[in-house]
């Protein structure tokens, strides 16, 4: 059963414009929330965060949503760029020193 | 500051057989993570140690085990090796679950 489901598999974007990457989760006992980026034969790369009493949090191009009544996270990339191009996952956590648990990742493809 | 590093890069092994991973956790991180990433997949826990201490375990058979030294580094290791536990292994360290998780390059184990 997955708590974290990431529904876009790929999604591709023109340079330029903004990249608009979504996440659903099931469990509503998560209050933090991070967006990782994967590079071929690299690991994750922390990109941006959330806590569960914000609903927003922005770092230059990067911003995050929070939405805790639809469950719903999105990660807006404004301007997308080539170098963007890379698998997001998005991954969440309860209170305490607990794991992370993972969507599936989205491919996002920035063309020039 | 050093981060976080996994040897080795690449490993290929057959059914049957023992494998261990090890990881160097970033400086100062306290708490270190396994997970398991297979093709088209997000990570999966499999384990955290905590100051030496288990924390916490995934829903991995217990041929999966670990260890956490002083120093903080780790290791994971895989007896009686199946065809399935091909997968990209990632460690991650942190020192505060409301700080990011950082992750390493992984290890790929390809089992034969």
């Amino acid at each position: 059963d997955q708590q974290v489901k990431q529904n876009s598999p790929s999604l591709s974007v023109q340079e330029g414009r903004i990249s608009i990457l979504n996440c659903d989760y099931t469990n509503s006992m998560f209050d933090y929330f991070l967006w990782y980026k994967k590079y071929p034969a690299e690991g994750p790369t922390f990109l941006i965060s959330i806590s569960s009493i914000k609903d927003k949090n922005e770092d230059g191009r990067f911003t995050v949503f929070l939405n805790k009544s639809a469950k719903h996270l999105s990660l807006h990339i404004v301007p997308s760029q080539p170098g963007d191009s890379a698998v997001y996952f998005c991954a969440a956590n309860v209170p305490g020193n607990t794991p992370l648990v993972f969507g599936k990742g989205t491919r996002l493809s920035v063309i020039a | 500051e050093t981060g976080v590093t996994q040897s080795p890069t690449h490993l290929i092994k057959t059914r049957g057989q023992q494998v261990t991973l090890r990881c160097s956790s970033q400086s100062g991180h306290n708490t270190v993570s396994w997970y398991q990433q297979a093709l088209g997949q997000g990570p999966q826990f499999i384990f955290q140690y905590y100051r030496e201490e288990e924390n916490g375990r995934g829903n991995f058979p217990p041929r999966f085990s670990g260890l956490q030294f002083p120093n903080y580094s780790s290791e994971l290791n895989v007896n009686a090796l199946e065809l399935d536990d091909s997968a990209l292994y990632l460690c991650a360290s942190s020192w505060d679950r409301r700080q990011p998780q950082h992750f390493g390059d992984g290890t790929r184990l390809s089992i034969l």
